[in-house]
Order: structure tokens, then C-alpha cells, then sequence
């Protein structure tokens, strides 16, 4: 079947860090891989997506790139900033699923100054 | 440009009541999906509809059903309420079936059995 598999959080970092979420994947076919993001009071939203293997999604600063071989979507950004504290969620879509996503749990990062 | 809504934010019902939520799509959105979300969970699908037909359904009981208006609008209605189906549900509209993943979402109903 399809899942989802986050790394578990909360990921605590001052603010300028490093920033990886780490995300694998198991489906049958060649879907198409996203990152929401649900900041404190708002519905989520979508921050980048990837449709085929080696694609590159940005947004705001932060990529993930599809990676088939390892079945990964890791989400990275170089300086995490106050305002980037949210909760990330990995998601995914079956090939020609269309709009019906399949979650991982989350993870939640906080970002101090 | 309005974006998705839904109604009521919270709300609370005993065990085998019978609940609908509510849900107006973003303009010019013709598709419209339902998640739930259970605390500390990502959330899961329960069903789309398109053009007013339902177009594809997640791992749920016929309990949850639901409806899409001409203008594009949702519910979603469950009966036999379980202490389980307590959880946020999520609207979200897309502007159209070929808009893979690319979801609006709502800021979520959420659902209090008791």
C-alpha cells in the first residue's frame, strides 16, 4: 500500500539553523510528493511539491528533492527563522490519484531567537 | 478572493447522534475533499467530490457520507457518532481533479464525541 513516514518530532532550533525533515515514502507507481505546512491558527497550506524523480521543489527558502533510489523527500532549509515555526507534514499522491493525499503524522518544529 | 470556510469550528455531540459540517470551496474551485485528523495524526482521507459526484473514497464506514451543491459548497454528515470519530475535520478544494495535490484547505471543524 501507500504511506508516509516522518521523522518523529518536536525539532527544536534557534533561529539561522540548519534545518532537515526528514520524509520516506512507499508507493506502488510514481506519485507525486508534497510538503504542507499548518502555522499556529491556520488551515494548511501547501509550501512545495515534486511531480517526477530528481524534480527540485522550493518555496520560501526551504527545498526537498524526490528522491526515487531512496525513496525520500526530505525537506531542508539553511536558516530557519522564528516565523518558520509550524507544524510539517510529508504527503503524498498515487499516480493519477489526484487530490486525495496521504499524510504522514507531522512534524512539529519550534524555532527560538 | 474568499478562501475555504467551514462551519461550525467546534462543536460537541453525544454517542449515535448524527452531525453535518459545512464547507464553502474557494472561488472557482470545483473539487472539493474531506480529511479527518485525530490528535497528534496526520490527516486522513475520507472522500472527494467533483461536479456533485463523489470521485474516489478513503477507509471509512458508509456512516460518513456527504453532498456537493451546484455552487460548488460541501457537507459532510455522519451518523452513529463513535467516541472515535472525535478528531478535526478538514474541507479542502482544489481547481480541479487535474490539480494533483495541490490542495486549499480550511481551518478545520473540530468534532467532540462524548
Amino acid at each position: 500500500g501507500n504511506s508516509v513516514t516522518q521523522m518523529e518530532g518536536p525539532v527544536t532550533l534557534s533561529e539561522e539553523a540548519f534545518l532537515t525533515i526528514n520524509c520516506t515514502y512507499t508507493a506502488t507507481g510514481y506519485p507525486s510528493l508534497f510538503w504542507y505546512v499548518q502555522y499556529p491558527g491556520e488551515g494548511l497550506q501547501l509550501l512545495l511539491k515534486a511531480t517526477k524523480a530528481d524534480d527540485k521543489g522550493s518555496n520560501k527558502g526551504f527545498e526537498a528533492t524526490y528522491r526515487k533510489e531512496t525513496t525520500s523527500f526530505h525537506l531542508e532549509k539553511g536558516s530557519v527563522q522564528v516565523s518558520d515555526s509550524a507544524v510539517y507534514f510529508c504527503a503524498l499522491t498515487p499516480f493519477q490519484a489526484g487530490t486525495a493525499l496521504i499524510f504522514g503524522k507531522g512534524t512539529t518544529l519550534s524555532v527560538s531567537s | 478572493e474568499t478562501g475555504v470556510t467551514q462551519s461550525p469550528t467546534h462543536l460537541i455531540k453525544t454517542r449515535g447522534q448524527q452531525v453535518t459540517l459545512r464547507c464553502s470551496s474557494q472561488s472557482g474551485h470545483n473539487t472539493v475533499s474531506w480529511y479527518q485528523q485525530a490528535l497528534g495524526q496526520g490527516p486522513q482521507f475520507i472522500f472527494q467530490y467533483y461536479r456533485e459526484e463523489e470521485n474516489g473514497r478513503g477507509n471509512f464506514p458508509p456512516r460518513f457520507s456527504g453532498l456537493q451543491f451546484p455552487n460548488y459548497s460541501s457537507e459532510l454528515n455522519v451518523n452513529a457518532l463513535e467516541l472515535d470519530d472525535s478528531a478535526l475535520y478538514l474541507c479542502a478544494s482544489s481547481l480541479s481533479l487535474g490539480s494533483t495535490g495541490e490542495l486549499f484547505f480550511g481551518e478545520g471543524s473540530r468534532l467532540t464525541v462524548l
